[in-house]
């Protein structure tokens, strides 16, 4: 099955400064990647996916990157905003009917002002 | 945008209780949804895979008869907690693919097992 690694674990930055989280994945069947945001006690929030077709995708202070070939996608948050402060989830599924989204572990994300 | 509805949002239940969950498909039909536990300061983790109609498909690990689920309708999963323990308090949260082939999430559930 799936297995997403994701890196690094905490992230501190300062505000303005760019963040950059990657996650590599082992299941060359998989063709959907999503980000979600997770602030405490509440329930992930997609902020952008990108799927195998294309190998970047940008939305405002987000952008995604997806590297097919090597297996690795990375999200890419700049002018960061104490607001950005959060814990951020890779996945990756097939996303066929009946497929589930397998998720890093997380990357704690800190902004300071 | 496409809703997940999850209740309740917080339990407290004693030692031994059984806990039912409800995930809910509010402006879309699921055929399959999705049943992750999330311990604090971790990863969700996937427990099982519901699907209308038919048994759910559990994770390696998952005991069957201990978190029962039930995906009687389109629209409607239901997770059960049989026999309680203190070692099931968790974060259960469900999800449901929606429109454009996005998963939407649920709310979450809050179990705490005294």
């Amino acid at each position: 099955g799936e297995n997403v690694e994701q890196h690094p674990s905490t992230l501190s930055v300062q505000e303005g400064d760019s963040a950059v989280i990657k996650c590599t994945y082992s299941d060359s069947a998989s063709n959907y990647f999503p980000w979600y945001k997770q602030e405490l006690g509440k329930r992930p929030q997609l902020i952008i996916d990108i799927r195998s077709n294309v190998g970047e995708k940008k939305d405002q202070r987000i952008a995604v990157t997806l590297n097919k070939t090597a297996k690795h996608f990375s999200l890419h948050i700049t002018e960061t905003q104490p607001e950005d402060s959060a814990v951020y989830f890779c996945a990756a599924t097939a996303n066929q009917a009946g497929t589930a989204l397998i998720f890093g572990k997380g990357t704690t994300l800190s902004v300071s002002s | 945008g496409a809703v997940v509805s999850q209740h309740p949002s917080r339990v407290i239940c004693k030692s031994g209780t059984s806990v039912k969950i409800e995930c809910r498909s509010l402006d879309f039909q699921a055929t399959t949804m999705f049943w992750y536990r999330q311990f604090p300061k971790q990863s969700l983790m996937l427990m099982a895979t519901s699907n209308e109609g038919s048994k759910a498909t559990y994770e390696q690990g998952v005991e069957k008869d201990k978190f029962l689920i039930n995906h009687a309708s389109l629209t409607l999963s239901t997770l059960t907690v049989t026999s309680a323990h203190p070692e099931d308090s968790s974060f259960y949260i469900c999800s449901a693919r929606g429109p454009e082939n996005i998963q939407y999430f649920g709310a979450g559930t809050r179990l705490s097992v005294l």
